[in-house]
């Protein structure tokens, strides 16, 4: 069974810093392009980053780029996310989503539980 | 960007009710569409993938159709564990842009 995990939210004061976790089992992570999708409160899903397997593709919205990072170790089959320079708008729940792998499609096929940011001083 | 609207934002219905939502691309997307059901409080369950493919393990109740730029989710018989948000996905071009969301409602 797919389990993804994420850890790191918090509170943090605008332009600080933060990095989230997310701890994948259950599959062969390094056969995965991984994401991050984000969710403000009350609000629609935001699609925020994408890394393939081995690091050779990364994409960003235009709303993060230039302050997230996303990295991936596939030794410790992890994801990661970066955030720097965190501003109010940052503030959301961060899931940790695994590509289904359907040829050229990108599909979220399984969900972690969120990770709640909030951005506020 | 390619920008995803549904339609209705709501909508009511009761159990045994066909339901019907709808999603429009900005601009052509071939079959490059996603639909995701969201319950309170939990993450999103992939529901139809590449328009009109049913994800394993989800009910046959559920199915999707459409191509370019039109698309829908039709629940044929509405069970009570259906009410819940629907998002349609589009990943035809990077910056994979969602729906804002149907909320389905008794």
């Amino acid at each position: 069974e797919v389990q993804l995990v994420e850890s790191g939210g918090g509170l943090v004061q605008p332009g600080r810093s933060l990095r989230l976790s997310c701890a994948a089992s259950g599959f062969t992570f390094d056969d995965y392009t991984m994401h991050w999708v984000r969710q403000a409160p009350g609000k629609g899903l935001e699609w925020v980053s994408r890394i393939t397997w081995n690091s050779g593709t990364i994409t960003y919205a235009d709303s993060v780029k230039g302050r997230f990072t996303i990295s991936r170790d596939n030794a410790k089959s992890s994801l990661y996310l970066q955030m720097n320079s965190l501003r109010a708008e940052d503030t959301a729940l961060y899931y940790c989503a695994k590509d289904r792998g359907y040829s050229n499609h990108i599909i979220f096929g399984s969900w972690g539980q969120g990770a709640l940011v909030t951005v506020s001083s | 960007d390619i920008q995803m609207t549904q339609s209705p934002s709501s909508l009511s219905a009761s159990v045994g009710d066909r339901v019907t939502i709808t999603c429009r691309a900005s601009q052509s997307i071939s079959n490059y569409l996603n639909w995701y059901q969201q319950k309170p409080g939990k993450a999103p369950n992939l529901l139809i993938y590449a328009a009109s493919t049913l994800q394993s393990g989800v009910p046959s109740r559920f199915s999707g159709s459409g191509s370019g730029t039109d698309f829908t989710l039709t629940i044929s018989s509405l069970q009570p564990e259906d009410f819940a948000t629907y998002y349609c996905q589009q990943s035809y071009s990077t910056l994979y842009t969602f729906g804002q969301g149907t909320k389905l409602e008794i």
